[in-house]
């Protein structure tokens, strides 16, 4: 059964703070793992990485696939208030019809 | 514009009854999902389909039933048999099972 760890649940910070987010899994054939960013209601899309691209930037958001530790980190620089949400870490295997498999999150907290 | 549309927004259920969720997507999507987020939990698979008159169970399918029979639409009927159904429930879609999953907005069921 895939599974998928994320570490730390919570983390509070101030404005300008670096912060980094972690997540661990076990998947059977290992496919992509995905970042998804959940303000309020809807999870949004932030990154997808997998054995060919484990290295993604997008602004103060970067992310990194540990193939070798089956981790995956994900890391903002200069965090804002408007950075609070929970991060949700997914991974796919080839195994499962390609079907997520969720941890259960970090809950990101920005203070001004 | 381009999205996902799940309704309605809030739903109470009484003990015994069924209530079918709606969720809409115009972002011509093969797959569609729906998921069960609980507080301080990641989002759980509750079925999932990959093509039109098509589905599958995901880890937690007992309770639930659901229907593809439009590209478009993937209702969800929460049955008597979920004995624990208030919960906030989340669909979504993807071009194809391997690619990044786009979300609605939720909607959050309450027994009552």
């Amino acid at each position: 059964e895939d599974k998928v760890v994320q570490s730390p649940l919570s983390l509070v910070v101030h404005e300008g703070d670096t912060v980094t987010l972690n997540c661990s899994y076990e998947v059977t054939n290992f496919r992509s793992l995905l970042w998804y960013k959940q303000e309020k209601k809807a999870p949004t899309f932030l990154f997808m990485l997998t054995s060919s691209g484990i290295e993604k930037k997008s602004g103060r958001l970067s992310s990194i696939l540990d193939k070798k530790e089956l981790s995956s980190i994900l890391n903002i620089t200069a965090t804002q208030t408007g950075d609070s949400a929970i991060y949700l870490c997914a991974v796919k295997g080839y195994a499962n019809a390609g079907k997520s498999t969720f941890g259960d999150g970090t809950t990101l907290t920005v203070k001004p | 514009d381009g999205g996902i549309t799940q309704s309605p927004k809030y739903l109470f259920r009484k003990e015994g009854q069924n209530v079918t969720l709606s969720c809409e997507q115009n972002l011509n999507h093969d797959a569609m999902y729906w998921y069960r987020q609980d507080p301080g939990q990641g989002l759980r698979l509750i079925y999932y389909s990959q093509i039109v008159n098509d589905f599958q169970k995901g880890d937690i399918a007992e309770g639930y039933s659901v229907s593809r029979e439009k590209k478009e639409s993937f209702p969800l009927t929460v049955t008597s048999a979920q004995k624990n159904p208030t919960a906030f429930y989340l669909c979504a879609s993807s071009y194809i099972m391997n690619t990044e999953a786009f979300f609605g907005q939720g909607t959050r069921l309450t027994v009552v």
